[in-house]
């Protein structure tokens, strides 16, 4: 079985603190990515990357950057939290290959005060 | 833009009937659909993928079918359960290369009642 794990399920933090959430994966996806989902905007994709110190910018990118050193590993940086920035985090990979299945991560709800 | 719409946004059934759900989409160059199960306040969870070559994929209680000519996709439920209890979404992945290929729909939340 595939399996996306995220560093934390709950974070509180503080405005203008660097918030640094990490997601693995165990199954050598080229692919990750990185959503945040708020009620009533549904999924939203932060960035994407497709190889090893490759990336994207997906729809929402301002305030956020990000790092994948290691294949298995994606991490997503709030430079400087903001309130603005509360929101279920998801992390997500996704195989290379015919299927192109996207798996995702528990999430991570990240509070801002 | 990919538009992809959800309908009903909440349904609600009791226990043991069969149910079905919609997903409808606007551009028809799909490389594939895929349905996926978000339990409150997690991640979500992969149900039934199908290619675009495809007309339905089943996977124990679940079918789902594609109709990629019409732009629809259902999720067919049967005996439902109190643990279907759920929010239900689809997502479509454009014949296309780059980030932004694949777009989700707004979801349907399902409750079951015992």
């Amino acid at each position: 079985d595939v399996k996306v794990t995220q560093s934390s399920r709950y974070l509180v933090k503080r405005t203008g603190e660097k918030v640094f959430l990490e997601c693995v994966q165990d199954m050598d996806h080229e692919n990750m990515f990185w959503y945040r989902q708020d009620p009533g905007l549904g999924l939203r994709l932060i960035y994407f990357s497709y190889d090893v110190k490759m990336k994207e910018k997906g729809d929402i990118p301002e305030g956020y950057s990000v790092s994948r050193e290691k294949k298995e590993r994606f991490s997503l940086i709030l430079e400087s939290a903001s309130t603005n920035q509360t929101s279920m985090y998801l992390c997500a990979s996704r195989v290379r290959d015919y299927s192109y299945e996207q798996y995702f991560g528990p999430g991570t709800r990240l509070t801002v005060t | 833009k990919q538009e992809v719409t959800q309908i009903p946004a909440a349904l609600s059934v009791p226990e043991g009937e069969n149910l079905v759900l919609n997903c409808s989409f606007t551009d028809s160059a799909i490389y594939n659909l895929q349905w996926f199960r978000q339990d409150p306040g997690k991640g979500l969870t992969s149900l039934l993928l199908i290619q675009s070559s495809q007309r339905e994929q089943t996977s124990g209680r679940l079918n789902a079918s594609l109709d990629k000519s019409s732009g629809r996709s259902t999720l067919y439920i049967a005996a439902s359960q109190p643990g279907d209890s759920a929010t239900y979404l689809c997502a479509v992945l454009l014949d296309r290369t780059g980030a932004n290929n694949l777009f989700f729909g707004t979801g349907t939340r399902l409750t079951v009642i015992p």
